[in-house]
């Protein structure tokens, strides 16, 4: 079974930019999260889609949003990028939003702000 | 959502068993304990989780006190493959998938 992809890996970008990340879940899961790391806040939960509906959001400003679409593939958007953005974005899948169900993380992508 | 404290950094020697504690003193009755663990570079990985009771699969096992205010992961026989930052989450079972990472402990196995 193919694991969580995401793409594209790395992503270079500008101040004031927007961007689009896309994550396609394992076959079959219909849950997907989104989360953002960096070195100084670490591990952040961004949001959360089952059955294309929104079920959880963290603390991030509007300029963060995301969406699922009817094949459980999900995508990310941040608009009016700064440099604070600049972050490893980790998609995770899981069959539901249940609890104890194993959340299966992909490889990231890496985005740079300059 | 319950606080989770890890300490920052471990060692531990090849073959040997690695115990990673954790303290979770507000932890309320309908959260679960999760590990998860990433290896440089790499998205995290899930490993086990746990209510109330210890848990055994095949990475390792979850062991929980009475009170469930802390919680031990152990690696039975760590290897060098096992050395990544292993994260102690908390949730209660109406989060859905929406975790909170704390700062983790950083394990380093040693030959």
């Amino acid at each position: 079974k193919a694991g969580v992809t995401q793409t594209p890996r790395y992503l270079i970008k500008t101040r004031g930019q927007q961007v689009t990340l896309s994550c396609s879940p394992i076959s079959g899961h219909r849950s997907v999260s989104w989360y953002q790391q960096t070195p100084g806040q670490g591990l952040q939960f961004l949001f959360e889609y089952f059955s294309e509906t929104q079920r959880n959001k963290g603390n991030f400003p509007g300029r963060f949003s995301g969406r699922q679409f009817s094949n459980s593939r999900s995508e990310m958007n941040v608009s009016t990028l700064e440099l604070g953005d600049s972050a490893l974005y980790l998609c995770a899948s899981s069959s539901t939003p249940s609890e104890g169900d194993e959340q299966f993380f992909g490889p990231g992508t890496r985005l740079t702000v300059l | 959502d319950a606080k989770t404290t890890q300490p920052p950094s471990m060692d531990c020697a090849e073959g040997r068993a690695a115990n990673l504690p954790c303290n979770h003193s507000t932890i309320s009755g309908n959260e679960y304990v999760y590990w998860y663990r990433q290896i440089h570079s790499q998205g995290p990985q899930y490993i086990i989780h746990g209510l109330k009771n210890n848990e055994t699969n095949e990475m390792a096992s979850l062991i929980i006190t009475e009170d469930r205010k802390s919680s031990t992961l152990i690696l039975p026989h760590a290897t060098l493959r096992d050395t990544a930052v292993y994260y102690c989450i908390v949730s209660p079972n109406n989060a859905g998938n929406m975790l909170t990472f704390g700062g983790g402990t950083r394990l380093m196995v040693k030959p």
